[in-house]
């Protein structure tokens, strides 16, 4: 299975900032994901990341607000801007691997 | 629409007995895959087991296995012989195979809970 690594893995933040995760795989994948996870709440795909192109967005969030940039077929960053203390969730990257889909190991974020 | 429910957010089981977490799902689509997702207090999501709609039988994986009622629409997981180690919440998931669109979404979980 691949093998996904974030970072950070956790970090505070106030309100205004933004930060950039970090979302590296051991092997090249043709797609990656970015999911949100809010208190208490089940995962939220953010948007599909595909090397060379534009991310694809689900509703309800935007470029602006969540950049992604995805340079090469093992890496990828997503940016949450200008956040607010409603940005405090874990954010996972994931990959398919065949029919499987593996996440890394989470980024969580405090927004004070 | 797509959609997979879960309908137990909390379950008690004591150690070393088996435990049945439910998950009914919906979709359109004549190819698809089921997953079930373990995440500790950690948060990590780790992958337990994987069972696609056209898999005659059931998915094993160690001490998990997915029983797959495709005409329910049923992928319930089956934990044997629990640990003190399986207390986490527990995701089930479903992707569309095949699909340009394909993205995977998740159920609302459920959290388990093994009493020593």
């Amino acid at each position: 299975s691949a093998v996904i690594s974030q970072k950070p893995s956790r970090d505070i933040c106030q309100r205004g900032t933004s930060l950039t995760i970090q979302c590296q795989v051991d092997s090249q994948v043709t797609m990656m994901f970015w999911y949100r996870q809010q208190p208490g709440q089940s995962l939220t795909l953010i948007a599909t990341a595909n090397q060379g192109s534009e991310a694809t967005y689900e509703s309800g969030f935007v470029i602006d607000k969540f950049p992604i940039s995805r340079p090469n077929l093992t890496f990828s960053t997503l940016t949450v801007s200008n956040m607010s203390p409603e940005d405090s969730s874990i954010y996972l990257c994931s990959v398919e691997e065949g029919t499987e889909q593996y996440f890394g190991p989470g980024t969580r974020l405090t927004v004070t | 629409a797509q959609k997979i429910t879960q309908t137990q957010p909390g379950m008690f089981v004591q150690e070393k007995e088996a435990v049945t977490l439910d998950c009914t799902y919906d979709t359109s689509d004549q190819s698809y895959g089921l997953f079930w997702y373990k995440q500790p207090s950690s948060g990590e999501m780790i992958f337990l087991i994987y069972q696609g709609s056209y898999d005659e039988q059931n998915a094993t994986e160690g001490r998990y296995s997915l029983n797959f009622q495709k005409a329910r629409k049923s992928a319930n997981l089956v934990i044997s012989a629990s640990q003190l180690g399986d207390s986490a919440m527990y995701f089930c998931a479903m992707r569309p195979l095949y699909s340009s669109a394909s993205k995977i979404i998740f159920g609302s979980g459920t959290r388990l809970s093994i009493r020593p």
